[in-house]
């Protein structure tokens, strides 16, 4: 167990819905990554959170925004899905310390038909 | 942009054999970190092994060690005594270091799938 939760674990959803994946990242980490892993496009980094500020943007669609709490949690709201947004969505968390890799969650697996 | 480059994209090994996969990167930076990560069917990803760029030393972790050829920008992965629950895609990745204070991203490559033979 990385110590890193992601709810749900599995989502299924119609074509043009919204939906909202939540990331709670180890005790203490302040930063929070999001990847896409899909099968034409491997994994993929798209945002990254520092302390409820981005820091970092990837490859991540218009349609697609996260946010950090104040209680250092990470959301990743996808909307008007498309049915190539299907794939496991994975949160990362790291503390700040200078030179530490990143822990996953058990990713979400959404399926969009 | 860093890229990283792994060309099997399946190998597979017998059990208790050694199997070597193999990863390339491309970046014009002289400090980074180079990871290979594991992920079995269960989807977790694992992290198997770190090698900080300044470290000329090759990374070893119990039966997994690398061999990091920092001029040829190459970061193999060796395995020993293969075990059945090795079996699972391994990913090299690749981070930037000194990144503004706080944790660059990770880049992966496309992995190779690796098969345990009993």
């Amino acid at each position: 167990d990385s110590g890193v939760t992601q709810t749900p674990k599995h989502l299924i959803t119609a074509t043009g819905q919204r939906v909202t994946l939540r990331c709670s990242p180890r005790s203490g980490d302040l930063s929070v990554y999001w990847y896409q892993q899909s099968l034409d496009q491997g994994l993929q980094f798209l945002i990254q959170y520092y302390n409820g500020e981005e820091r970092a943007k990837g490859n991540i669609l218009e349609r697609f925004s996260a946010q950090q709490f104040p209680d250092l949690h990470s959301e990743l709201n996808l909307s008007s899905l498309e049915l190539g947004d299907s794939a496991l969505y994975f949160c990362a968390s790291s503390p700040r310390t200078y030179n530490t890799e990143a822990f996953f969650g058990q990713g979400t697996r959404l399926t969009v038909v | 942009a860093q890229t990283v480059t792994q060309s099997q994209p399946e190998m597979s090994v017998q059990e208790a054999e050694t199997v070597t996969l193999s990863c390339t990167y491309d970046t014009s930076e002289s400090d980074y970190y180079l990871f290979w990560y594991k992920q079995p069917p269960s989807r977790q990803m694992i992290l198997v092994i770190r090698q900080e760029a300044y470290k000329q030393q090759n990374a070893t972790e119990n039966r997994f060690s690398v061999n990091f050829q920092k001029a040829a920008k190459s970061f193999s992965l060796k395995i020993s005594d293969s075990q059945l629950g090795d079996a699972a895609m391994y990913f090299c990745a690749y981070r930037r270091a000194n990144y503004g204070g706080s944790q660059g991203n990770l880049i992966f490559g496309k992995g190779t799938k690796l098969s345990v033979k009993p």
